[in-house]
């Protein structure tokens, strides 16, 4: 039982570039969702998913597109990296609505240049 | 704006001492308030929650005391002891799908 994976660990991007950070777990989790962290803000929600095929945007999801095909995965897409979105990206999942325990991945940094 | 407002940022307790950690709130409609351990290089665990409902939850050195009338809620760890240093997060949520978090606290436990 792996629970939540993320990979990249790490990634550096050009301003501009597109790229995906993907977001696994093997815990048959309906609820998964999207942080990003960063010095002094704490963590920030981006996009979450109640179940495959259901989206849905967060506080801050400007910039990021997200779609739920399987139960599984949860990928996260930066269409055009920007400085901005330096940041240390975490994935959560929970067994349904996030009133249960979430369980994060440990996390992709990335860094826009 | 921050939805959830917490302080200190950061806290430095010697071992066997008292750390205590606070949270602020605004929405009336929040009813999960949890708290997250954060060690570095790792992602945030779920340290202990309450509902508004009860005014105190312990569970081992780790309580949360909850003042609905004031809208706060705080952390407290008993015996604080170095492997208890890491970053805290408060949070809060009003629909299950959305959590608000504040902006963390580090704490270093000296021994």
């Amino acid at each position: 039982n792996a629970g939540v994976t993320q990979t990249p660990k790490f990634q550096v991007l050009k301003t501009g570039q597109s790229m995906t950070l993907q977001c696994a777990q093997d815990m048959n989790h309906e609820y998964m969702s999207w942080y990003r962290q960063d010095p002094g803000m704490g963590l920030r929600l981006i996009h979450y998913s109640v179940g495959a095929g259901i989206t849905d945007q967060g506080e801050v999801p400007n910039g990021y597109n997200v779609s739920r095909s399987t139960t599984e995965d949860f990928p996260l897409r930066l269409l055009s990296a920007a400085p901005s979105q330096t940041s240390v990206y975490f994935c959560a999942s929970s067994q349904n609505r996030g009133q249960e325990t979430q369980y994060f991945g440990p996390g992709t940094r990335l860094l826009v240049l | 704006q921050q939805q959830v407002k917490q302080s200190p940022q950061s806290l430095i307790v010697q071992k066997g001492g008292i750390s205590i950690i606070n949270c602020a709130y605004e929405n009336t409609a929040f009813d999960y308030f949890p708290w997250y351990q954060q060690f570095p290089g790792k992602g945030p665990a779920l340290l202990i929650a309450i509902r508004p409902d009860v005014s105190e939850k312990k569970e081992g050195r780790f309580t949360i005391s909850f003042n609905k009338s004031a809208k706060q809620f705080s952390l407290h760890i008993m015996d604080s002891q170095p492997g208890d240093s890491a970053t805290y997060f408060c949070a809060a949520t009003y629909t299950g799908n959305q959590f608000y978090f504040g902006t963390g606290t580090s704490l270093t436990v000296i021994p």
